[in-house]
Parts: C-alpha cells; structure tokens; sequence
C-alpha cells in the first residue's frame, strides 16, 4: 500500500501564482523528499527534508514538514509554465532506510 | 554516468506471452527498485535489492512476477506469463548508500498487453 496521499490530486492556476501541494504519511519517517515526473518521463528528485527540519528552500521551492502531523508541503512561488508536471512526495522510514515510498501525486496545471 | 537505463522504452505484447524488462542503474549505487504506475494505483513499488540481494518483494502482485539482479550492473523484471491488467508503466530506480539520499529514475517502459 501507498505510504503518502496528496492533495490536491489537481491543480490550475496562472503564471505567476504560486502552488501549494499537501502529503501526509502514516509511519515515523527519516526523511520526506519530493519528485517532479513530466509526463512520459521518469520522476526527478527536487528536494529532501530530514525529520529534524522544518522547512527548507531550493530556488523557487519551498518545503515544511511537520512530523507531528504526519505532513509535508511543497510551495513553488511565482510558478511558470514550464512547472507544469506531476509532483510526487516519497517518504523514507526510520526502521527500513533503504525503501522509498511515493504518494499519489498532484499534477499541476500552470498556464501562460 | 548516462544515469539509469532501461529497456525497452516500449513494448506491445500478447497476452500470455513472456515479457522482460531490463535495467542498468548508475554505477556504485548500491539499491535498485522496480515501481509500476498506473492511473488506478499511482506509483507502487514492486521489489528493491540492495546489494544485488532482494530485500522486500512484498509488492509484487502475483507469482507471474519476478525479478534478478545477476550483479551490480544489471536488473530483469519479468512477467510470464503477461495479461491486459499488466499494462503500466515500470520503471526503475537507483540510489546510493545512506538514508538522506535521492533516487535516480530511469525513463520507464512502457508495456501493453494486448
């Protein structure tokens, strides 16, 4: 079974609008990463969070992660078109460091 | 590194013919997975290895699934025999040592069971 859900399953919005996606997890992790998959292509790691962050930056990316609640989010500012994708959170356990589970996904919608 | 390579990048079956999947993942990384995506059921993962030694194939669906990895540098996946609800997209990742790292993502291929 799927370690992550994901929400929004979808989303739509314009250039320039920033876009918020959810995961939650059920397990006590390690760490939480996110993926990008354009469509036909494999997944492209973007960025890990260990359990003892909070938050993290990478260029327009920003990630939370509140191990209380059992959720991350992803926040892509000032979106464009070209992030238009498929974005995945993955999840690494605390027991078993080698697997890496993914959730269901969000597929973004960013248009011009 | 060409990163992780798997083939065919399409295939279009019979059903209950035998069908493989291959992987080559990037050197010196020491865990390899085999996922399938569907629309119903996401990303599932199906089987890892690391060390060339399979460590949980608790997702693989059915005793028509089944996968090797000889050595370092090469993995099969194979379903024999094949049927219509087969049809997905596998791929194949690869990651190093240590917790607090990423997997690398083949291109995926993509099977149809006719």
């Amino acid at each position: 079974s799927q370690q992550g859900e994901e929400d929004p399953q979808a989303l739509s919005i314009q250039e320039g609008e920033n876009a918020t996606m959810n995961c939650s997890y059920k397990t006590s992790i390690n760490n939480l990463q996110w993926y990008r998959q354009n469509s036909g292509r494999g997944l492209v790691h973007l960025i890990l969070i260990r359990s003892n962050e909070r938050e993290k930056h990478s260029g327009r990316l920003r990630v939370t992660l509140d191990t209380s609640k059992k959720s991350s989010s992803l926040l892509i500012t000032a979106s464009r078109a070209a992030d238009t994708a498929s974005y995945f959170c993955a999840t690494v356990a605390i027991i078993n460091t080698d697997k890496l589970i993914f959730g269901t996904g969000t597929r973004l919608q960013v248009f011009p | 590194d060409a990163g992780v390579i798997q083939s065919p990048r399409h295939e279009v079956t019979e059903m209950g013919q035998e069908v493989t999947l291959r992987c080559k993942p990037i050197s010196g990384h020491n865990s390899l997975f085999w996922y399938r995506q569907t629309m119903m059921r996401g990303l599932e993962l199906l089987i890892y290895f690391n060390n060339n030694v399979p460590i949980d194939d608790s997702g693989m669906p059915e005793d028509r699934f089944s996968a090797k990895m000889p050595n370092a540098s090469f993995s099969t996946l194979k379903i024999q025999p094949s049927e219509p609800r087969d049809s997905a997209v596998y791929f194949c990742a690869s990651r190093p040592t240590g917790s607090n790292t990423e997997a690398f993502f083949g291109q995926g291929t993509r099977l149809t069971v006719v």
